[in-house]
């Protein structure tokens, strides 16, 4: 089955506990991405990859960090969360074979206390 | 930089109403356009896209979307909607960076609430 995985689906931590959230994909596709929802403003993008070791930022890249050293993975890192950081954040992937569709992970609840 | 703008923050309508959404984009090359629906408590699914010819598009559920180039809209409709269909609705535009890059930007969500 085609899917993106998420882990964790919830975490509470404190402010300055560096977190990784994991992303993994089984469809082969060379675009990843991180988004976080918060209330009334919709997905924001905070960093995406367009295959292994290239990656970008996003509209919201301030306090995270990404890396693509494999086609299926594309952790977020957060060196010292701080609670702006409390969001919904969802991993997509994507591949030019499907005109760029997003596929959504389950999403990863946080919260930075 | 592209920009999405979805007019509509939150929408009720009782059953077997006709729904559109509206959808706005800046961007003057060539795009791909999504229409995406998170129901409560899921992931965003997709809906509906347009990445070329016919500019109606018709996705899951009954809905269909009608893209007009010259307004730059993308909006979404359905002639009756369900209860089922309470959710949030994201439209979205892919578009080439100045790098080249393929980027994508998601409008604000428009939430429809469906009473029985």
């Amino acid at each position: 089955e085609a899917q993106v995985t998420q882990n964790p689906r919830y975490l509470i931590t404190v402010t300055g506990k560096k977190l990784t959230v994991t992303c993994s994909q089984n469809m082969n596709h060379e675009y990843m991405s991180w988004y976080r929802q918060d209330p009334g403003l919709g997905l924001r993008q905070i960093y995406y990859s367009m295959n292994v070791e290239v990656t970008d930022k996003g509209d919201v890249p301030e306090g995270y960090k990404v890396s693509r050293k494999e086609k299926r993975n594309f952790p977020l890192i957060l060196e010292s969360p701080s609670p702006n950081q409390t969001s919904l954040y969802f991993c997509a992937s994507s591949s030019p074979d499907e005109s760029y569709e997003q596929y959504f992970g389950p999403g990863t609840r946080l919260t930075v206390t | 930089a592209q920009s999405v703008s979805q007019h509509n923050h939150h929408v009720i309508l009782s059953e077997a109403a006709s729904l559109e959404l509206g959808c706005n984009y800046s961007y003057g090359g060539t795009v791909n356009l999504f229409w995406y629906v998170q129901y409560p408590g899921q992931h965003l699914q997709l809906l509906l896209k347009y990445f070329s010819g016919d500019p109606l598009v018709k996705g899951i559920k009954g809905f269909e979307a009608e893209f007009i180039k010259s307004k730059f809209s993308f909006n979404l409709r359905k002639p009756s909607v369900q209860w089922s269909d309470t959710a949030e609705y994201f439209c979205a535009v892919n578009a080439a960076d100045s790098g080249g890059y393929q980027k994508v930007t998601f409008g604000t969500g428009t939430k429809l609430q469906v009473i029985p």
